[in-house]
C-alpha cells in the first residue's frame, strides 16, 4: 500500500507563472489536507478536502490559490501568477474517513516550490 | 481557534540522555493527539497518536502522555541515539476534523 505520493519533488517557476502540485492519497483515504511550511517555521494549514468537496480553505489565500479533489485523480493545489513569497514546502496529508479517534494523518514528502 | 506551543524549540543532548519534549494545546475538546517526526527536507512520519479517552501511548523508546484537562501532552525519549536528531512536531486534531500543529521542537543528540 503506497503512501500519500507528491509530485513533483521540486518545481521551480519564474514569476507570473502557474505552478500546480499534485497529491495522491494513501489508497482508501478520502481526506486530503494541504500544508504549507517555510523554514524555521511551523506547518500552516490551507485547506481541507473530501473528494469532490472543499470542506474548509480558511487557510488558503484568497486571491491566485486554489485546490481541488476530483472524484478521480490526485488533489491538486493550483498557484496561479506566483510570487517570490510562494516559495516554500508544500506538504499534503490524507487520512481515511474521520468517524473515530484513532486515525492518523499520513503525510506525503512534499513539493518545494521555488519561485525566480 | 485552537493553538498549539511547543516548548523547547530547540534541545540539544549527549547520547543516551533520556528527555522530554512539551506539547500544549488551548481548547481540550480533542479527538486525539499526533507526535510527528520530520527529518531535513523530508515529509513527516507519525510516530504516536493518543486518543482522547487514553492517558499515554508507547513504542519503542518513545513515550506519549496526554493530559487533556490541562492541555498537555509530553514526548518522553528514552536512550536518546543520534538517529533521534530531527524536528518533533505535535497535532492537535480537534472536533470539526481540523488539524493543528505546533511549530515543533528541533532535537540534536549528540554522539
Amino acid at each position: 500500500n503506497a503512501g500519500v505520493m507528491q509530485n513533483p519533488r521540486h518545481l521551480v517557476r519564474r514569476r507570473g507563472q502557474e505552478a500546480r502540485l499534485r497529491c495522491s492519497p494513501m489508497k482508501g483515504h478520502s481526506h486530503v489536507y494541504w500544508y504549507r511550511q517555510l523554514p524555521e517555521e511551523g506547518l500552516k494549514f490551507m485547506v481541507y478536502l473530501q473528494k469532490e468537496n472543499i470542506i474548509d480553505e480558511s487557510g488558503m489565500p484568497k486571491e491566485r490559490f486554489s485546490a481541488e479533489f476530483p472524484k478521480e485523480g490526485p488533489s491538486i493545489l493550483r498557484i496561479q501568477q506566483v510570487v517570490r513569497g510562494d516559495s516554500a514546502a508544500y506538504f499534503c496529508a490524507s487520512s481515511p474517513r474521520l468517524g473515530g479517534t484513532n486515525e492518523k494523518l499520513f503525510f506525503g514528502s512534499g513539493t518545494q516550490l521555488s519561485v525566480l | 481557534k485552537q493553538e498549539v506551543t511547543q516548548i523547547p524549540a530547540a534541545l540539544s543532548v549527549p547520547e543516551g540522555e533520556n528527555l522530554v519534549l512539551n506539547c500544549s494545546f488551548t481548547d481540550s475538546a480533542i479527538y486525539n493527539l499526533q507526535w510527528f517526526r520530520q527529518d531535513p527536507g523530508k515529509g513527516l512520519t507519525s510516530l504516536l497518536l493518543i486518543q482522547s479517552s487514553q492517558r499515554e501511548q508507547t513504542s519503542g523508546r518513545l513515550n506519549a502522555s496526554l493530559d487533556k484537562s490541562s492541555g498537555r501532552s509530553t514526548l518522553y525519549i528514552a536512550a536518546s541515539q543520534p538517529g533521534d536528531s530531527a524536528t518533533y512536531l505535535c497535532a492537535v486534531r480537534n472536533t470539526g476534523n481540523q488539524f493543528y500543529f505546533g511549530t515543533g521542537t528541533s532535537l540534536t543528540v549528540i554522539p
